[in-house]
Parts: C-alpha cells; structure tokens; sequence
C-alpha cells in the first residue's frame, strides 16, 4: 500500500506569510508526529497525535507554529507569520499504537520549506 | 531530558573496509535504541533497533549501557551502504517521541 505522504514537496514564503503542510498517515495507523529538520541536523520532535486527540505538543517551537488532526487521518501544520528560523525540512511520521512493545514509525518525504 | 550524540559527520572509507558509526546516548531510563538511514533521494527509514539484536543488511549495533554506546558496525563496506546514518532513542511507551542524533554520512568509496 501506499505509504506517508506530503504535500507540498517544497514551500517558498515570504517572511511573514503563513503556510500549511499537509500528512496522510498510512491508512489505519493511528499515531502520527511531526518533526522539524534544520540543514545538518537530525529531526526533532515537534508534536504528536493520537487519533485526532494532540497527545504532546511540547515540542513546537512557539506559538506560532500549530497543528491538527481534526478526524484523525490527515493532519496539517500551520505556521503563522514565517520567520527565516522556521526554514527546515518538515516530517511527518505514521505507526499503530496498541499492545505491543515497539510499532515503526515510517516517515513521509518530508515539506522542505524555504523562507526568504 | 535524552540526548544523542553522533561525533562524526562524515565517514568516508573504502568498499571492503570495516565501518563503525559511533553513537552516544543519554538516558535515565531503559532506552529503546534505534538506528535509521536515509539513502539519496530516499525517505528516513528504520535500519535496525537493539532489542530484535538483527543483522539488518550486514550491520550490527550492540548496546552497551556501560559507556552508554550503541555503535553501528558493518564489517566490508559496499557501495550501495553510502547514505546518512542517524542514531536515536525513544522514551518509554510505544507511540513516543524519537530523539534523533545530528546524523553521520558514510561515503563508501571504491
């Protein structure tokens, strides 16, 4: 089947625009995360879902950073009022949660975003 | 709060030769450990993790709680193992959070 998938692939903004990226999860998975990926660095979490429940979310950065799930398949992030900081590659990861010790995580291709 | 360290951001050695990506965590608890590669053009993808104690592709990685290591070894290069290798733990629970190292790129070369 398919896996994770991101749209767009690439993201151009002005500083001070807002944008939204877009994950579908694997079907029927029901965790999903997001990762933030700066140039030469490894992911880092930015927050997490449960179904359409928002679990953690300790990892956004501010305030202008949100996101959602709202039933629970697809899942946007919304950045408000880019900043240059804000440019990086975005991720989003898929896995089932239930009894078992350890589900994968598979990743998307991941949003990279330019912010000029 | 965890933490992964990989020293080295780049590796390049010959086909053939053994390769050792170093990995350092810092955990309180019992960490999951895993390590995930990225081929050019590739998504992230899961390599190995300690606890199934694979051989994934002819790599290895032995946790070792006393230097809080987890070094991915591989003992003859190939070519097509060229890729960015990145180190990462997961707190406990099965839907939680990866904490990823900064990521080594091994260039294998003939």
């Amino acid at each position: 089947g398919a896996g994770v998938s991101q749209s767009p692939r690439y993201k151009v903004a002005k500083r001070g625009q807002d944008v939204a990226l877009r994950c579908d999860p694997i079907s029927g998975h029901v965790s999903l995360f997001w990762y933030q990926q700066a140039l030469g660095q490894g992911p880092e979490f930015l927050t997490y879902f449960q179904n359409e429940a928002q679990l953690d979310k300790s990892g956004l950065p501010s305030d202008r950073f949100f996101a959602e799930r709202p039933e629970g398949s697809v899942s946007t992030l919304k950045i408000q009022r880019t900043q240059q900081e804000d440019s990086a590659v975005y991720l989003c990861a898929s896995s089932l949660v239930g009894l078992a010790a350890f589900y994968e995580q598979y990743f998307g291709p991941g949003t990279r975003l330019t912010v000029t | 709060a965890q933490r992964v360290t990989q020293p080295e951001k780049l590796l390049s050695v010959f086909k053939g030769a053994p390769v050792e990506l170093k990995c350092n965590y810092s955990y309180s608890g019992s960490p999951e450990l895993f390590w995930y590669v990225q081929y050019s053009r590739q998504r992230l993808q899961l390599l190995l993790r300690h606890i199934s104690r694979e051989s994934i592709k002819g790599f290895t990685a032995d946790l070792n709680k006393g230097e809080t290591s987890f070094h991915l070894k591989k003992p003859f290069a190939q070519e097509e193992d060229s890729a960015m290798y990145y180190c990462a733990t997961q707190e406990g629970g099965t839907a939680s959070k990866l904490t990823f190292g900064t990521g080594t790129r091994l260039q294998v070369t003939l």
